[in-house]
C-alpha cells in the first residue's frame, strides 16, 4: 500500500531561518504530490501541487517544493520562515490511476518563534 | 466565496447516542470525501461519493453511514459513538477524482471536532 513519511515530527526555527521538510512516498508508480498547511484553529489549505512538468513547485506565501523522483521525494522548503508561518504541514500523494485515494503523512509541527 | 462549510465546528455526543454531521459545498464538485483525523495524526479517508455513487474504504467500521441527498451536501452518521470515536472530521470535495490531473485537488472544509462523553 501507498505510504507516505514525514521525517520530522516537531520544528522549531527562529524568524528569517530557512526551512526544509522532507517527504517521501512509496509508490513507484505516476504520483500527484500536494502540501498542505493547517494553521492553528483553521483548516487544511492547500500549499502547492504537483502534477507533471517542472519538478520545481512554487506556492503560495513564499513556499517551493522539489519533485525528485529518484528519491521519491518532495521537499518543502522556504528561504525565510515567518512567525505567521507556525502550522502543521502535511504531505500527500495521489497514485495517478483511476481513482485513487489521497495519502497524507503523519504531519510536522513547525514553531516559528518571534 | 465558493468554500466547503462543516456544520456544526463543534459536537459533543454521549456514548451510543447517534450523531450526525453536516458538509455543503459552494464548488460544484462531484466528489465528496469524509475523513477522520485523531489529535497527532495524519487524516484518514472513511468514504467518498463521486456524485451519487458511494465508495467506502475498506476498514472504515460499520458504525460510520454516508448521505449525499444532492451535490450540495453529504452527511455522516455514526450510529452509536464510541469513546474511539472523538476526532476531527474533515469534509473535502473535489471536482473529479480520475483524470489525475488538476481537478482532482482536494478542497477541505474547517472540520467538526466530535466529543464523545
Amino acid at each position: 500500500a501507498q505510504s507516505v513519511s514525514q521525517h520530522n515530527h516537531h520544528v522549531i526555527l527562529s524568524e528569517a531561518a530557512s526551512l526544509e521538510l522532507g517527504c517521501n512516498y512509496s509508490y513507484g508508480g505516476t504520483v500527484n504530490l500536494f502540501w498542505y498547511v493547517q494553521y492553528p484553529g483553521q483548516h487544511l489549505q492547500l500549499l502547492l501541487k504537483y502534477f507533471s512538468g517542472d519538478p520545481l513547485v512554487k506556492g503560495i506565501k513564499g513556499f517551493e517544493a522539489e519533485f525528485i523522483k529518484s528519491k521519491f521525494s518532495f521537499n518543502l522548503r522556504k528561504p525565510s520562515v515567518q512567525w505567521s508561518d507556525t502550522a502543521e504541514y502535511f504531505c500527500a500523494v495521489k497514485e495517478n490511476t483511476g481513482f485513487q485515494k489521497l495519502v497524507f503523512g503523519t504531519g510536522t509541527r513547525l514553531l516559528v518563534s518571534p | 466565496d465558493a468554500m466547503v462549510i462543516q456544520n456544526p465546528r463543534y459536537q459533543v455526543t454521549q456514548f451510543g447516542k447517534p450523531v450526525t454531521l453536516s458538509c455543503s459545498q459552494t464548488l460544484n464538485h462531484n466528489v465528496m470525501y469524509w475523513y477522520q483525523q485523531k489529535s497527532s495524526q495524519a487524516p484518514k479517508l472513511l468514504f467518498h461519493y463521486y456524485d451519487k455513487d458511494f465508495n467506502n474504504e475498506a476498514d472504515t467500521p460499520d458504525n460510520f453511514q454516508s448521505r449525499r441527498p444532492n451535490t450540495s451536501f453529504c452527511f455522516l452518521d455514526i450510529r452509536s459513538p464510541g469513546l474511539g470515536d472523538a476526532a476531527m472530521y474533515l469534509c473535502a470535495t473535489s471536482r473529479d477524482g480520475l483524470s489525475g490531473g488538476v481537478l482532482d485537488t482536494q478542497y477541505f472544509g474547517p472540520g467538526t471536532r466530535l466529543t464523545v462523553l
